[in-house]
């Protein structure tokens, strides 16, 4: 039972467009919810989250975007740079779940 | 203020060895999660422990892996008579409380002869 989905596996962005990353839950209990970005060999890093209480929150090239009603969202990457190469993971949390719940990736390529 | 710090980065054992990994999570941080990842496979949640607790360990396999994080020192996750279908990559994570943001270490490469 996959409470949080990322159903592209992968993605492929020209260099300088714009990178939509897009992550879908099931738990309508989930309150929090996290981007993590992963280089081969090294561990996940924290990203940017964002409460359920906000729709939208920004940071740098980064923003993710939450749609409460369609349990979805998204991470927007902008403009994309060849070092943004790398597997993106959402999370979430909230309910009976004391610890985050992942999503499997979706490995971004930006290409030169 | 150091990250979460895991030793050793990388581990060679023989089938039937002992495994030992450990976590020292970033300081005020109480709360500790291991990963493993399996080759082209994604991240698989193992197992959450509280100082002294477990929280969750819904994604321990059910033998020979064990986890403990006692009041002093780090947290280990052990594995007995290690097979090759243990080689993997262990990450461990920690957070100041549940439910918050998990910063992670740089994982322990397991290899199993």
């Amino acid at each position: 039972d996959q409470q949080v989905k990322q159903n592209s596996p992968s993605l492929s962005v020209q260099e300088g467009r714009i990178s939509i990353l897009n992550c879908d839950y099931t738990n309508s209990m989930f309150d929090y919810f996290l981007w993590y970005k992963k280089y081969p060999a090294e561990g996940p890093t924290f990203l940017i989250s964002i409460s359920s209480i906000k729709d939208k929150n920004e940071d740098g090239r980064f923003t993710v975007f939450l749609n409460k009603s369609a349990k979805h969202l998204s991470l927007h990457i902008v403009p994309s740079q060849p070092g943004d190469s790398a597997v993106y993971f959402c999370a979430a949390s909230g309910g009976s779940n004391y610890q985050l719940i992942w999503g499997a990736g979706t490995k971004l390529i930006i290409k030169p | 203020n150091a990250g979460v710090m895991q030793n050793p980065r990388h581990l060679v054992r023989r089938r039937g060895q002992e495994a030992r990994l450990r976590c020292s999570p970033m300081k005020g941080h109480s709360h500790v999660y291991w990963y493993r990842q399996l080759p082209e496979e994604g991240l698989k949640f193992m197992v959450y422990l509280q100082k002294e607790n477990i929280i969750d360990e819904s994604g321990m396999p059910k033998e020979r892996f064990s986890a403990e994080f006692p009041k002093e020192g780090p947290s280990i996750l052990r594995i007995q008579q290690v097979v090759r279908g243990d080689s993997a990559a262990y990450f461990c994570a920690s957070s100041p409380a549940s439910r918050q943001a998990e910063f992670f270490g740089p994982g322990t490469r397991l290899t199993v002869l």
